[in-house]
């Protein structure tokens, strides 16, 4: 499954598929980008990390890609499982220290 | 143990009361964060502090001010409530500006 966060904000996939996150950002000054997972009624928690002088950064059954020529963040998820089931967001750190959140893209697993 | 710990986890009160929101880290960081997330899952960045200084303080009403009695503790005060202040209110800590966030649980406020 895929979806683009902004415009299609829910993403529905079965059980062991891959998932594919997808987040446009808006500052080309930004070089540094996290994308963290909110489960229901928690808090946002940290998956995985990139820094700009890098394209791709792999993690545990995650990857992230990064375009920086069409400011273009994927989180590829492998083998779904029903515990990934939550929203996921992209935030970009650019100028000032600041970290700016995308709107979440609502992930739903599917047994 | 519990990192970023906020106190309350549900906050109930009526419109043009004053209230506060703690929060606690346990884990030496020197920034902390308040965010405010709307309905739509919406994350805003409210305010951030770093060795008690703000560094930076986004355009939120001034009814909004952060009170930071140490490095380990950013509470958040809201005085004269508006119905358009219902929202979940996480707070977080780093270490530095531009390092991985820990969030608190947050405090879901309802403003009737």
């Amino acid at each position: 499954g895929e979806s683009v966060g902004l415009h299609l904000p829910t993403l529905s996939v079965q059980e062991g598929d891959n998932s594919i996150i997808n987040c446009a950002y808006s500052n080309s000054a930004s070089d540094y980008f996290i994308w963290y997972k909110q489960e229901s009624g928690k808090g946002p928690q940290f998956i995985i990390d990139i820094r700009s002088n890098m394209d791709k950064r792999q993690g545990q059954r995650v990857t992230v890609l990064l375009n920086k020529t069409v400011k273009h963040l994927s989180l590829q998820i492998a083998a779904t499982q029903p515990g990934d089931s939550a929203v996921y967001f992209c935030a970009e750190n650019g100028a000032g220290n600041q970290f700016y959140f995308g709107t979440g893209t609502s992930l739903t697993v599917i047994p | 143990d519990t990192a970023v710990s906020q106190t309350p986890k549900y906050l109930v009160t009526q419109m043009g009361n004053d209230k506060s929101i703690k929060c606690e880290q346990n884990l030496g960081h020197d920034t902390m964060y308040w965010y405010k997330q709307d309905s739509k899952k919406f994350l805003k960045i409210m305010f951030s502090y770093n060795n008690k200084e703000l560094i930076i303080n986004e355009t939120v009403p001034n009814r909004f001010s952060p009170k930071s009695p140490d490095k380990a503790h950013l509470n958040l005060h809201i005085n004269s409530l508006e119905l358009g202040d219902s929202a979940v209110y996480f707070c977080a800590s780093s270490q530095g500006g531009r390092g991985e966030q820990y969030f608190g649980p947050g405090t879901r406020l309802t403003v009737t």
